[in-house]
């Protein structure tokens, strides 16, 4: 089965900040990897799917980049409605999901 | 959208079936799945199930442990549990899987279901 690994699980950062979020696959997945974000209480929501694409109404200072075994999210200027937790996902013949990052406030 | 059943408090042992009603796209050709999150926990995919025709699939995690099924009559997946258990506590998060240009990501989410097993 593909692992999926997270870094950071945590991670302060203030409002402006350029933040990056990895991902890591056991074995090679290609780019079939998606980005979900969820809020505190609320439901996850799709942000990037093939590694790369953004979600439509997501806001551009999203990005995510990668391919093979290593991605990235990126935040380019983190904004208050960005406190979130963060995960990456895979589907092979199951979906796995990484473990989750908490983005917080400094 | 995807909307949910509402939050469920339930004692050891007893059975439960929840729902998920979808609105606003062909049902029968999309998959939907489920996802559990453990009090503070992360996301665990636990199955998915085609209305078309109720090909049902199931992680090995949760295999044997919960039924998933569908009305397409009523536009309607069911997650359901003969015999809860505390550890069943959890928030039931219904997914919509797209396989046609998203690389089979749920690009929508119910609101959730939380269920609370408790003596």
């Amino acid at each position: 089965d593909i692992q999926m690994t997270q870094s950071p699980s945590t991670l302060s950062a203030s409002v402006g900040d350029r933040v990056t979020i990895t991902c890591r696959a056991s074995q090679n997945i290609n780019d079939l990897l998606a980005w979900y974000q969820q809020k505190p209480g609320k439901a996850p929501q799709l942000l990037i799917y093939k590694a790369s694409t953004l979600e439509s109404g997501v806001p551009s200072r999203f990005s995510g980049s990668g391919s093979g075994t290593e991605f990235t999210l990126t935040i380019s200027s983190l904004q208050p409605d960005d406190f979130a937790t963060y995960y990456c996902q895979h589907y092979s013949s199951y979906w796995t999901f990484g473990q989750g990052t908490k983005v917080e406030i400094k | 959208q995807l909307v949910q059943s509402g939050a469920e408090v339930k004692k050891p042992g007893e059975s439960l079936k929840i729902s998920c009603l979808a609105s606003g796209y062909k049902f029968n050709i999309y998959w939907i799945g489920w996802v559990r999150q453990m009090p503070g926990k992360g996301l665990e995919w636990m199955g998915i199930i085609y209305p078309g025709d109720s090909e049902t699939r199931y992680s090995p995690s949760f295999q044997g442990q919960v039924t998933i099924s569908a009305d397409k009559s009523i536009t309607t997946a069911y997650l359901q549990w003969s015999s809860l258990q505390a550890s069943d506590t959890a928030m039931y998060y219904c997914v919509r899987r797209e396989q046609f240009w998203k690389n089979d990501a749920f690009d929508m989410w119910g609101q959730g279901t939380m269920v609370t097993v408790s003596s």
